[in-house]
């Protein structure tokens, strides 16, 4: 399973959206219907933060600006208005879970024009 | 509130051992599989092993298995790993992860491994 994201870089003007893909190498769906793919930020010198789960489920206080989309093996978070607090990294993640297999995309570095 | 508090990492020669830990809080930690993920310096994450709530099933990433062990005591809510034959690509900050859904994180513990 690989998991490969695009762009790496992204520089974006305040106010302006922002889109990072990831593409699997293998479409993983579960006997209830979900597909896990989770979306995490990561602010400089924290740790991670899930802000999306099965595809496109917001975790609590994450703020709506934030969706995601897609099926199958093409995924996609979306920013609608970029602030400054969303600078940092983006990494999708994908598994199983049985037996148990994450991975994670190799990381999307957003940054303000 | 979940916490996860990891602790234990320090500097360490190649060839060495190492025990991580992490204290969790604010739930059931008995009801919740646990992982480990790291990540080496200005690089991306890896997840590198599981335990199940019971700590009857593990998984390993291949690049630690056979020199890590993750185990846990749920009468102390505490997530161990240990840490063996330690190689300079295993430096890196180590996070602890809760559950399936890996949607609390800890701070992290540095191990740093030279000579």
């Amino acid at each position: 399973l690989v998991l490969t994201q695009s762009p790496l870089s992204l520089p974006v003007t305040l106010g302006q959206p922002a889109s990072i893909s990831c593409k699997s190498s293998q479409s993983i769906l579960y006997n209830d219907g979900n597909t896990f793919l989770n979306w995490f930020q990561q602010r400089p010198g924290q740790s991670p933060r899930r802000l999306l789960y099965s595809i496109s489920d917001r975790d609590s206080g994450v703020p709506d600006r934030f969706s995601g989309s897609g099926s199958g093996t093409d995924f996609t978070l979306k920013i609608s208005r970029v602030e400054a607090e969303d600078v940092g990294v983006y990494y999708c993640m994908q598994g199983s879970h049985w037996p148990p297999r994450y991975i994670f995309g190799q990381g999307t570095k957003l940054e303000i024009k | 509130e979940v916490q996860l508090v990891e602790s234990g990492g320090g500097l360490l020669q190649p060839g060495g051992s190492l025990r991580l830990s992490c204290v969790a809080s604010g739930f059931r930690f008995n009801s919740y599989a646990m992982n480990w993920v790291r990540q080496a310096p200005g690089k991306g994450l890896e997840w590198i092993s599981y335990i199940s709530s019971t700590g009857s099933n593990m998984r390993y990433a291949d690049s630690v298995r056979g020199r890590f062990t993750i185990s846990r005591d749920n009468a102390k809510s505490l997530l161990y790993l240990q840490m063996n034959s330690l190689r300079a690509e295993d430096m890196g900050v180590y996070y602890c992860a809760h559950g399936w859904g890996f949607d609390y994180w800890g701070q992290g513990t540095l191990v740093t491994v030279s000579s």
